[in-house]
């Protein structure tokens, strides 16, 4: 299986802050890459699909970006409503796996 | 707007059969991969596995062999049966739509647990 890690956890930031989560993968993925986030006692949404791609609806405060293994979900300005846990995905190989989360709480 | 909506028993007695049922409304089966993913604070999110319209099917090998999924058209629902549960097969139980040609989870139902106890 294609194992996920996620730096880092938790991270502490405030609002209008810069905020990078990475993501890297144990072996190259190419761009089969999605992100989520997910609230307290909700299910996870679609943000970013293949890398970089912005799912519809989703504020364009949130980029991603990275190819191979080594991917970055940024947050440009942190509101309020972004405090979640985020997880990548990976498609490129069965069994799909996700990584372990990055908690983004307010400083 | 397509929705999801898991149902199940929230509590399922250890080697017993842990059955799941997904009803989809406002949408169609069609061009979907229909799919289960667990949530649990040991192993995170677990991708279950995902069934086609046509059959086709995948399955997480490390359940393989436990877990079977079926579509009912005609009800707009799919099932997950998990055959010989433990404990460690305690989690939060999601229904998800992916999208097929882009591997992702873009509909989610809002997920129903199922504890495995005595």
């Amino acid at each position: 299986d294609i194992q996920m890690t996620q730096s880092p956890s938790p991270l502490s930031a405030s609002v209008g802050d810069r905020v990078i989560i990475t993501c890297q993968a144990s072996q190259d993925i190419g761009n089969y890459l999605n992100w989520y986030q997910q609230k307290p006692g909700k299910a996870p949404k679609l943000l970013i699909y293949d890398a970089s791609n912005l799912k519809t609806g989703v504020p364009s405060r949130f980029s991603g970006s990275g190819s191979g293994t080594d991917f970055t979900l940024t947050i440009s300005s942190l509101q309020p409503e972004d405090i979640a846990t985020y997880y990548c995905q990976q498609y490129d190989n069965f069994p799909f796996t996700f990584g372990p989360g990055s908690k983004v709480d307010m400083k | 707007q397509v929705q999801l909506q898991e149902s199940g028993p929230g509590l399922v007695k250890p080697s017993e059969t842990l059955s799941l049922t997904c009803t989809v409304s406002g949408g169609s089966f069609s061009s979907y991969y229909w799919t289960w993913i667990r949530q649990s604070p040991d192993k995170g999110l677990e991708w279950i596995g995902y069934f086609y319209h046509n059959g086709n099917t995948q399955y997480n090998p490390s359940l393989r062999s436990r877990a079977t999924m079926s579509l009912d058209t005609s009800k707009t629902q799919f099932s997950l049966k998990l055959t010989s549960v433990t404990a460690a097969d305690t989690a939060v139980y999601y229904c998800a739509r992916c999208l097929g040609v882009i591997m992702a989870f873009d509909i989610w139902g809002q997920g129903t647990l199922a504890t495995v106890s005595s």
